[in-house]
């Protein structure tokens, strides 16, 4: 069965740090991959996706980037954190098209992030 | 532009009650899914239900139902026999049948299940 992984589960970090926050996915290959943001009370936001090694689409410009090194991580990152970046960020991942469970996607347990 | 229309941020049912959270979404599409997630406090979110739009037929989970009204684009959830364990927020999403990378998401029903 397929899991996926995210850590840290919790992060402080100061304003003006960098910020690493990984997503693994395990039992699947090739999978789509995602990035949302979540503020507190708020819905989801799409951050970035990813369709392959080294693809990456932005979806909102900001104070971050994602890559993706290999098949089953997906990386966000930050060179220097801001206030506004603090919320829940949720990683996710879906199959190919016409592969069992293409239509919808799976997310991981979350990284709370609060920026100082 | 897709967009996905929770008007209820918050609502309560007693328990064992049954509770109706709407959806409406924006799209020219014809062909596409719809789902509902929930967010429980672990923040962990969990796929409930899913629905084809080609499909006619409301798609059931064992106390979960959906009401789909394509015309409308309406897309309600129905949770009879409320239980505690109910109690998250639950997200409406939207998926065009083709385009498998983005997922449009409402911001959200906070369902309070009361004892």
């Amino acid at each position: 069965s397929q899991t996926i992984h995210q850590w840290p589960a919790t992060l402080v970090q100061p304003v003006g740090s960098p910020l690493s926050l990984e997503c693994t996915v395990e039992g699947t290959s090739n999978p789509n991959l995602y990035w949302y943001r979540q503020a507190a009370g708020r819905g989801l936001q799409l951050l970035f996706y990813s369709v392959g090694i080294g693809q990456i689409s932005s979806e909102v410009p900001q104070n971050l980037s994602a890559s993706r090194p290999q098949d089953r991580q997906f990386i966000l990152s930050s060179k220097k954190l801001l206030l506004s970046d603090s919320g829940f960020y949720l990683c996710a991942w879906s199959a190919l098209p016409g592969t069992s469970g293409s239509n919808e996607q799976f997310f991981g347990p979350g990284t709370r992030l609060t920026v100082l | 532009a897709q967009t996905v229309t929770q008007s209820q941020p918050e609502m309560s049912v007693q328990e064992a009650e049954t509770v109706i959270l709407s959806c409406t979404y924006d799209t020219s599409e014809s062909d596409y899914y719809l789902f509902w997630y929930k967010q429980p406090p672990s923040r962990q979110m969990i796929l409930v239900i899913r629905q084809e739009a080609y499909k006619q037929q409301n798609a059931t989970e064992n106390r979960f139902s959906v009401n789909f009204q394509k015309a409308a684009k309406s897309f309600s959830l129905k949770i009879s026999d409320s239980q505690l364990g109910d109690a998250a927020m639950y997200f409406c999403a939207y998926r065009r049948r083709y385009n498998f990378n983005k997922f449009y998401f409402g911001s959200g029903t906070k369902l309070n299940v009361k004892p």
